[in-house]
C-alpha cells in the first residue's frame, strides 16, 4: 500500500513569490494534517481535514496561506506571497480516525529567498 | 502551539545503553503517541498509549503514561546506532470538538557505536 505523496520534495522560491504544495494521503483516511516543521523543533499544526471540511484551521496564517482538499483526497497548501520566514518543511499526515495514529510524508523543504 | 514538552532536548548515550525520554502535556487527552524522525525525513508511528492505559510494551520500546500527572515516558532497551533519530510525543484527543494531534518539540537522541 502506498504512503502519504508529497510533491515537490524541495523548493526554492524568492520572496513575494507564490508555491503550492500538494499531499495525496493514504486511501481511506479522512483526516489529513498540514504541519509546518521548523529546524529543530516539533511540528506545528495548521490545518485539519475531516473529508473535504477543514474542521481547524486557527492556525493557518489566512492572509497568506490557503488550502483545499479537492473530494476529501488530495490536498494543495498555497502560500502566497511567500516571506523569509516561511521557510521550514511542510508535512501532510493522514489519519484513519482523528486523533489517532497519523502516518506521514516525506515532507517538502521551502527555502524562501 | 504545542501540547507536549519533551526532556531531555538531547540524548547522547553509548549503544546497548537504554534510553529514557520524558514528555509532560497541559490538557486532558484521549491518548498519547510517540513519533520518530529520522535526519531529513518524515515522522514515523512507533506507539500509541490510550489514557486508560498505564504501560505498554512494543519490542525494544515501553511506554509509560501518568495522567494524573500528565507525563509520558519512553524507554528504549539495548539501544542501537539506528535509533539515533529525534523522538516526539503527540497527543490526540478525538472527543468533542478536538481531534487534533498535537506535537512536542522533541528528544534528540544520538546513540555512539
Amino acid at each position: 500500500e502506498a504512503g502519504v505523496v508529497q510533491s515537490p520534495r524541495y523548493k526554492i522560491i524568492e520572496k513575494k513569490q507564490p508555491v503550492a504544495f500538494w499531499c495525496n494521503p493514504i486511501s481511506g483516511h479522512n483526516t489529513l494534517y498540514w504541519y509546518r516543521q521548523n529546524l529543530g523543533q516539533g511540528p506545528e499544526l495548521l490545518i485539519r481535514y475531516e473529508n473535504e471540511e477543514a474542521v481547524d484551521d486557527s492556525q493557518l496564517p489566512k492572509d497568506r496561506f490557503s488550502a483545499e482538499r479537492l473530494k476529501g483526497v488530495d490536498s494543495t497548501l498555497k502560500i502566497q506571497p511567500a516571506e523569509l520566514g516561511d521557510s521550514a518543511v511542510y508535512l501532510c499526515a493522514s489519519s484513519p480516525m482523528r486523533g489517532t495514529e497519523a502516518f506521514f510524508g516525506q515532507g517538502t523543504r521551502l527555502t524562501v529567498v | 502551539s504545542q501540547q507536549g514538552e519533551e526532556d531531555p532536548q538531547a540524548l547522547s548515550i553509548q549503544e546497548g545503553e537504554n534510553a529514557t525520554m520524558n514528555c509532560s502535556y497541559k490538557t486532558s487527552i484521549n491518548n498519547l503517541q510517540w513519533y520518530r524522525q529520522n535526519s531529513g525525513r518524515g515522522l514515523v508511528h512507533l506507539i500509541l498509549i490510550r489514557s486508560n492505559e498505564r504501560e505498554k510494551h512494543s519490542g525494544r520500546l515501553r511506554v509509560t503514561l501518568d495522567t494524573s500527572k500528565k507525563s509520558s515516558s519512553l524507554l528504549i532497551t539495548a539501544s542501537r546506532a539506528a535509533d539515533t533519530a529525534s523522538y516526539f510525543c503527540a497527543t490526540g484527543d478525538y472527543g468533542g470538538s478536538q481531534g487534533n494531534l498535537i506535537f512536542g518539540k522533541g528528544t534528540k537522541l544520538s546513540v555512539k557505536p
